[in-house]
């Protein structure tokens, strides 16, 4: 089956750094891809939709500024969080979506520590 | 837009009982629901899906769903659940192709 990648499982960083997350589609073409957020013991929260070749769509209470994403090409979306702090610390999940009626393949996720 | 909410927030069960997470969306129209479950430290899997027909869905793994439309539910069974079946379990449901999720039900099995 499909298989979606992200890099990296896990980062620590200090407050005020910015980090980069990497989502792939390995084996397909992914023209869109999403961004979840999931907090301990808590459900998966859309946070975005990637789009490649056009602006990112933020679910509400999302800031764009905050949590950069660019669709590189057909296989990559990256989300930056920027000036990352404490309360950004979570685990970072992308998916994307398969065939019809396939639903989506999700990435293993990304744990953030902010310090 | 589709939602979903499960009210199972925490089920503890021994191996060999019966399982059943309860499923319930909000939108009369058109309905596709999935369940997935998240093993601990591993992604999401796709565990069934509903799109149409027969209401009765079996999946992997020896779960079940049944859609009823009229109690608005899709609740997920397993007439005799392993130790294996510890995982998280999230209720799903598209809207295009973005995903809402349920607040998810964790599954603890004691031997």
């Amino acid at each position: 089956g499909a298989v979606v990648s992200q890099h990296p499982s896990w980062v620590i960083c200090k407050s005020g750094t910015s980090v980069k997350i990497e989502c792939r589609s390995l084996d397909f073409q992914a023209t869109t891809m999403f961004w979840y957020r999931q907090f301990p013991k808590q459900s998966l929260m859309l946070m975005a939709t990637s789009n490649e070749g056009s602006k990112a769509t933020y679910e509400q209470g999302v800031e764009k500024d905050k949590f950069l994403i660019n669709h590189a090409s057909l296989t990559l979306s990256t989300l930056t969080v920027t000036s990352a702090h404490p309360e950004d610390s979570s685990f970072y999940i992308c998916s994307a979506p398969g065939l019809a009626g396939d639903g989506q393949y999700f990435g293993p996720g990304t744990r953030l520590t902010v310090t | 837009a589709q939602s979903v909410s499960q009210h199972n927030h925490h089920v503890i069960l021994s191996e060999a009982a019966s399982l059943e997470l309860g499923c319930n969306y909000s939108y009369g129209g058109t309905v596709n629901l999935f369940w997935y479950v998240q093993y601990p430290g591993q992604h999401l899997q796709l565990l069934l899906k509903y799109f149409s027909g027969d209401p009765l869905v079996k999946g992997i793994k020896g779960f079940e769903a049944e859609f009823i439309k009229s109690k608005f539910s899709f609740n997920l069974r397993k007439p005799s659940v392993q130790w294996s079946d510890t995982a998280e379990y999230f209720c799903a449901a598209p809207t295009g192709n973005q995903f809402y999720f349920g607040t998810g039900t964790s599954l603890t099995v004691i031997p």
